[in-house]
């Protein structure tokens, strides 16, 4: 079974501060993305990368920023954050963009409260 | 514009009462159509993939039916482990993201 991990599944932070929230997949993906899940809008992509060192802007990349240096882990980085990111934070991790069924995998998720 | 919608929003259901939700989609070259279950404050755990109209998937009390314009979720006798908000999402040809609907909150009450 594929498994996506995050890092932490609390996070409580200050106005300003630096953020890092990890996620690490076991199944050898080649793409991995970050999400944001807020009530009555959905899931929304933020960053994908389809390989390491690659990253592509999702719909909202504003605020964020990411890192891919090794293939199993991806990084989200919210440089100063501030009180309009707290939100659930969701990784998935997907095969391959050629794959028949690119199925994408969560993680548990990483609910941040900034203050 | 490419977008996914779900009906209905919420959903109650007594145990045993069979139902559908339905997901339309208006997906250039839809290249796979995705359902997905999420419990609160959790991640999504993926259900199925429908890749071609015609297409039916099974899993337990579930099944996926996949249209040129829309896929249903049917749920057959729900017990209330069901309940949950089931999300269905559309991957275009050539891409790696996926589209997905706002989801429907399931509630199956004993």
């Amino acid at each position: 079974d594929v498994k996506v991990t995050q890092s932490s599944r609390y996070l409580v932070k200050r106005t300003g501060e630096k953020v890092f929230l990890e996620c690490v997949q076991d199944m050898d993906h080649e793409n991995m993305f970050w999400y944001r899940q807020d009530p009555g809008l959905g899931l929304r992509l933020i960053y994908f990368s389809y390989d390491v060192k690659m990253k592509e802007k999702g719909d909202i990349p504003e605020g964020y920023s990411v890192s891919r240096e090794k293939k199993e882990r991806f990084s989200l980085i919210l440089e100063s954050a501030s009180t309009n990111q707290t939100s659930m934070y969701l990784c998935a991790s997907s095969l391959s963009r050629d794959a028949p069924y690119n199925e994408q995998f969560f993680g548990p998720g990483t609910r941040l409260t900034v203050l | 514009e490419d977008q996914v919608t779900q009906s209905p929003e919420a959903l109650r259901l007594q145990e045993g009462e069979s139902s559908s939700l339905n997901c339309s989609y208006t997906v250039s070259g839809l290249r796979g159509l995705f359902w997905y279950r999420q419990d609160p404050g959790k991640g999504p755990e993926f259900l199925f993939t429908l890749y071609s109209a015609g297409e039916e998937k099974e899993k337990e009390r579930l099944k996926a039916t996949l249209t040129k314009k829309e896929s249903f979720l049917h749920i057959t006798a729900p017990k209330p482990e069901d309940s949950a908000t089931y999300l269905c999402a559309g991957r275009m040809d050539s891409s790696y993201k996926l589209i997905f609907g706002s989801g429907t909150r399931l509630l199956v009450r004993p």
